[in-house]
């Protein structure tokens, strides 16, 4: 079955350090997002990437980075510099890039900087 | 600056009723606007879409309305059914944009029995 997997589904992190969360998608799909939900602010856009070997910044892009090597792959690096990084990370996929249908997400990621 | 706005942050409707779940955005160039639904510790899943051609569309019980003019939608769930409890968020996207979706903050909405 096609779709997107994100792992690990919880994740603990020690003050100070970096972390990686994992999206893979078997979709084809062109796009790849990663979102961030905080209680009562919705999903907030940190990345996005329509092709790739190129990535945009979005709108509280600071303190993370990603890499877009193959198409299947779209991982997000939380950095020490992420002020407040416990947050509900979800990553999308959306398979053209030019006009949006509509994205699919993974089931998500619980960060939690213990 | 939030561009897409659901000032309901919860939503109580007995089963069997309407449920009414409104969306303002501020931008005009947005042109695509579609609903999801999330349960927690899940992603968001696809519910409906309209774009900006047309006022209304249907799916099952799904109904979404497009009103321009107001920069308005809303969303009617007709019965609501205890499986719809969920947190919704209206997202919307435009030609100027590329394809990313803004998202709204989200709106609770519990059917009880």
């Amino acid at each position: 079955d096609g779709g997107i997997t994100q792992s690990p589904k919880y994740l603990f992190r020690k003050e100070g350090q970096n972390v990686t969360l994992s999206c893979e998608q078997n979709l084809n799909h062109d796009a790849m997002y990663w979102y961030r939900q905080d209680p009562g602010q919705g999903l907030r856009l940190i990345y996005y990437s329509q092709i790739v070997n190129d990535f945009q910044k979005g709108d509280i892009a600071e303190g993370y980075s990603v890499s877009r090597e193959k198409k299947e792959s779209f991982p997000l690096t939380v950095t020490s510099a992420q002020k407040n990084p416990t947050a509900f990370y979800l990553c999308a996929s959306s398979p053209d890039s030019g006009k949006n249908y509509g994205y699919t997400f993974g089931s998500g990621t619980r960060l939690t900087v213990v | 600056d939030q561009q897409v706005k659901q000032n309901s942050p919860s939503l109580s409707v007995q089963e069997g009723r309407i449920s009414i779940l409104n969306c303002d955005y501020t931008n005009s160039m947005f042109d695509y606007f579609l609903w999801y639904k999330k349960y927690p510790a899940e992603g968001p899943t696809f519910l409906i879409s309209i774009s900006s051609i047309k006022d209304k569309n249907e799916d099952g019980r799904f109904t979404v309305f497009l009103n321009k003019s107001a920069k308005h939608l809303s969303l009617h769930i007709v019965p609501s059914q205890p499986g719809d409890s969920a947190v919704y968020f209206c997202a919307a996207s435009g030609t100027g944009t590329a394809s990313k979706l803004t998202f709204g903050t989200g709106t609770r909405l519990q059917v009880t029995l």
